[in-house]
């Protein structure tokens, strides 16, 4: 059982380069989204999708792109780095956009260090 | 902004309940109670959830006021494996912005 897979587990970017991070479940789940997470800090809502080709804002979209051409991946992108994107990465789904009685399915996680 | 207000932090003794307390005074009736936790810096873990009336499952209980708006989750023997930030958040139907809060970090005491 794969769950949600993010990778890399780690990265180290230089002001103003561009990387992608990666997110695939196996679970044929609708409902992707990306968080965020600064030191000490809660989860904030960076993009979300309720299914193949449908991407939407969360709380903190600025500075990322996403986008959803199949059910299985979801893709964040950082098209320009920037120190203050230096957070821990978490992608999730779950398996009914619908359903209020959908529990997320978290991934372990991307480190990403912008110097 | 998160639709619920917890603790910032609580303290429990090993082997005692851990009862872990989530306000939502603004909750509507197709709101679902979730809650899940985070340890150390792992990806956040599911607990349970519900819509109106009290659950238990192998990890943990779930106690839903009559109306609706607060939330107990009962840790019902606290172990130190226990010890993360419990986050309490309510998921409407049609709702798709899952907002999370700041959570509760549960420290347990030997």
């Amino acid at each position: 059982n794969a769950g949600v897979t993010q990778t890399p587990k780690f990265q180290v970017l230089k002001t103003g380069q561009s990387m992608t991070l990666q997110c695939a479940q196996d679970m044929n789940h609708e409902y992707m989204s990306w968080y965020r997470q600064d030191p000490g800090m809660g989860l904030r809502l960076i993009h979300y999708s309720v299914g193949a080709g449908i991407t939407d804002q969360g709380e903190v979209p600025n500075g990322y792109n996403v986008s959803r051409s199949t059910t299985e991946d979801f893709p964040l992108r950082l098209l320009s780095a920037a120190p203050s994107q230096t957070s821990v990465y978490f992608c999730a789904s779950s398996p009914d956009r619908t359903g209020g009685n959908s529990p997320l399915h978290f991934g372990n996680g991307t480190r990403l260090t912008v110097t | 902004d998160a639709k619920t207000t917890q603790p910032t932090s609580m303290d429990c003794a090993e082997g005692r309940a851990a009862n872990l307390p989530c306000n939502h005074s603004t909750i509507s009736g197709n709101e679902y109670v979730y809650w899940y936790r985070q340890i150390h810096s792992q990806g956040p873990q599911y607990i349970i959830h519900g819509l109106k009336n009290n659950e238990t499952n192998e990890m943990a209980s779930l106690i839903i006021t009559e109306d609706r708006k607060s939330s107990t989750l009962i840790l019902p023997h606290a172990t130190l494996r226990d010890t993360a930030v419990y986050y309490c958040i309510v998921r409407v139907s049609r709702d798709d912005k899952i907002i999370f809060g700041k959570g509760t970090r549960l420290h347990i005491l030997p």
